[in-house]
């Protein structure tokens, strides 16, 4: 089985803090992604990888950058945390058919 | 720009009766479709691909490409399916930029 785990499932932050949410995947997938989900908006991509080092922009990459130094960790980090930026964020990896496997998600709580 | 319209924010059925959640698409391609599903505090899964053309748990979806939809249905409902669902697509045949998702329909199965 497909194994996609984040660090934190929940975290309180206050606003300006810098925040580091972790992924870390075993499956060798080359391509890994963070979306956001919000209820009524459903899941945004934020940024995505598809190799070490490198990295893309989503639909939603404002306020948000990543990190991907080894292939099997995805790190995302707001650089200083709002409140508009509390949310459930989601870590996914993809395999070969196409098909995203999801972390449990990060819930995410800027004060 | 690819875009997943699910109408749909909430839909309650009875137990027994058919269920039909609605998913549109809007992709100048060759889409591929999926459906997605979240049970309450488990993770997004995937629940069944177009191409795959199989049923699962007693749903399908037949994609139409005339009407640029990819339904869901499932003919009796029971308790267990009430979740949250997804319709997602890729532009590239599950590319490496991710699925663009629709902002899901919370499906409720009452009694």
């Amino acid at each position: 089985d497909v194994k996609v785990t984040q660090s934190s499932r929940y975290l309180v932050k206050r606003t300006g803090e810098k925040v580091f949410l972790e992924c870390v995947q075993d499956m060798d997938h080359e391509n890994m992604f963070w979306y956001r989900q919000d209820p009524g908006l459903g899941l945004r991509l934020i940024y995505f990888s598809y190799d070490v080092k490198m990295k893309e922009k989503g639909d939603i990459p404002e306020g948000y950058s990543v990190s991907r130094e080894k292939k099997e960790r995805f790190s995302l980090i707001l650089e200083s945390a709002s409140t508009n930026q509390t949310s459930m964020y989601l870590c996914a990896t993809q395999g070969n058919t196409g098909e995203l496997f999801f972390g449990e998600g990060s819930r995410l709580t800027v004060l | 720009a690819q875009r997943v319209t699910q109408p749909e924010k909430l839909l309650s059925v009875f137990k027994g009766a058919p269920v039909e959640l609605k998913c549109n698409y809007s992709y100048s391609g060759s889409p591929e479709l999926f459906w997605y599903v979240q049970y309450s505090r488990q993770r997004l899964q995937l629940l069944l691909r177009h191409i795959s053309r199989e049923s699962i748990k007693g749903f399908t979806a037949d994609l139409n490409k005339g009407e640029t939809s990819f339904h869901l249905k499932k003919p009796f409902a029971q308790e267990e399916d009430s979740a949250m669902y997804y319709c997602a697509l890729s532009g590239l045949g599950g590319g490496a930029d991710g699925l663009t998702f629709g902002k899901g329909t919370h499906l409720i199965i009452q009694p």
